[in-house]
Order: structure tokens, then sequence, then C-alpha cells
């Protein structure tokens, strides 16, 4: 078991360029999460999946934003056309569905900085 | 829907002394509550989490937390702080069942003194 990974772990990009980032869960999680983090604020929900479908999306997550888990395994956050709100520490979870643990494991996070 | 407020953004305390960290909830039903810490560079690690039973839960590093429906809190305690607590804390609720979407607090940095 070596965690959730994340990847980059830092993110510098230009405004309206597209950014895309990697989550790798623990393995044989089914479930994954997508939160956001901005300075001084909690994580918020962005999205989740159970294997490799997306069953709920926050209002959060614009059009600019999606995210997919093609295989049920790793899962991808792009956001296209960045904007500086954007700037934020992306993190993302895993867990295992059923059982009595709910407990979500969180990777290191990927830190977007959009000048 | 939804929300969890921690009323206290900065909390100072002594190292060897007790800490209380407020966490106030507001859910249609029964939630699930969780506390994690957050340490700079460090993702988020779970502290201790609550789903039924036991009103007084255990959890990792010495932590204990206190579940009270009649005040919708999930304040989290411990005895004898240590230098190394010093971190942000975050208090969460889920909804009952699945825990999928948590929602979290704003959190309460605590830094400690020796």
């Amino acid at each position: 078991d070596t965690g959730v990974s994340q990847d980059p772990r830092h993110k510098i990009t230009k405004r309206g360029q597209n950014v895309t980032f990697r989550c790798d869960p623990i393995s044989e999680h089914n479930r994954l999460y997508w939160y956001r983090q901005t300075l001084g604020q909690g994580p918020e929900f962005l999205t989740y999946f159970q294997n490799e479908a997306q069953l709920e999306k926050s209002r959060l997550l614009s059009d600019r934003f999606s995210a997919e888990r093609p295989k049920g395994s790793f899962s991808t956050l792009e956001i296209q056309r960045t904007e500086q709100g954007d700037s934020a520490m992306y993190l993302c979870a895993s867990s295992v569905d059923g059982g009595w643990t709910y407990e979500q494991y969180f990777g290191p996070g990927t830190r977007l900085t959009v000048t | 829907a939804q929300s969890v407020t921690q009323p206290d953004i900065h909390i100072t305390v002594s190292e060897g002394a007790s800490l209380e960290l407020r966490c106030n909830y507001s859910y249609g039903a029964t939630p699930y509550l969780f506390w994690y810490v957050q340490s700079p560079g460090q993702g988020l690690q779970l502290l201790l989490k609550y789903f039924s039973g036991d009103t007084l839960v255990q959890g990792i590093k010495g932590f204990e937390a206190e579940f009270k429906r009649s005040q919708s809190s999930f304040n989290l305690r411990k005895p004898s702080v240590h230098w190394s607590d010093a971190a942000e804390y975050f208090c969460a609720v889920g909804p009952y069942g699945t825990a999928s979407k948590l929602t979290f607090g704003t959190g309460t940095r605590l830094q400690v003194t020796l």
C-alpha cells in the first residue's frame, strides 16, 4: 500500500492554458474523489467516481472542468482555459465502498498557480 | 444541505496543556463525522471518525472526540498537547450510509508554544 499519489505536485500555468492532473488511488479502492482547497479554507468536494462511473458532480465543477476515470483505476482532472480563480490545491482521495470504515485516504495534492 | 462550522480560526496552547477544538455541524439526518489533520506539505490524515454507538470516540495520536447530538457538536480533545501537534485541523461531515461527499469546515490552525 503506497498511498494515494498525485502528479504533478506543483503546476504553474498562464491564464487561458489547459492543465491536467493525475491521481492514482490506493490499489483496490473503488471510490475516487476530487476536492479543491483554497487558501484559508477547508477542502470543497468537486466530484467522485465509483469504479469508472462518475456518480456526483459539484456545482463548483464548471464546464471548464472535466474528470475521468476510464478504467476504474487512475483518474485525471482537466481544467480548460484556466482562470486566476482556479489557483488552488487540488486534492484526490480514495476509499473502499462498503465495509464500515468509510475512510477517505488523501493524496498530497497538486498545487495549481495560474498567472 | 450539510455544513460544518469551526468557530476558532487559530488557537495557541502551551505544550503539555489540554486542547479542545470546536466543531458544529448541520445535517438533516444522522451524520458521519470526521476529524482530519493537515500538516504543511502533507496530505490530510484521518484522526478519528464517528458513525454510531459510543459517543466518545478514540483516535490516533491520543486524540478523542465526543458526539453530542443535542448540541450538534463533535469537539476534538487531547489531554496533553505535544509540539508536533501543531497543524491545521478540519472537521468534516458525510452523508449517512456512504460518507461519499464530505463537507469540511474552514479549519482551526493550532500553534503550540514551548
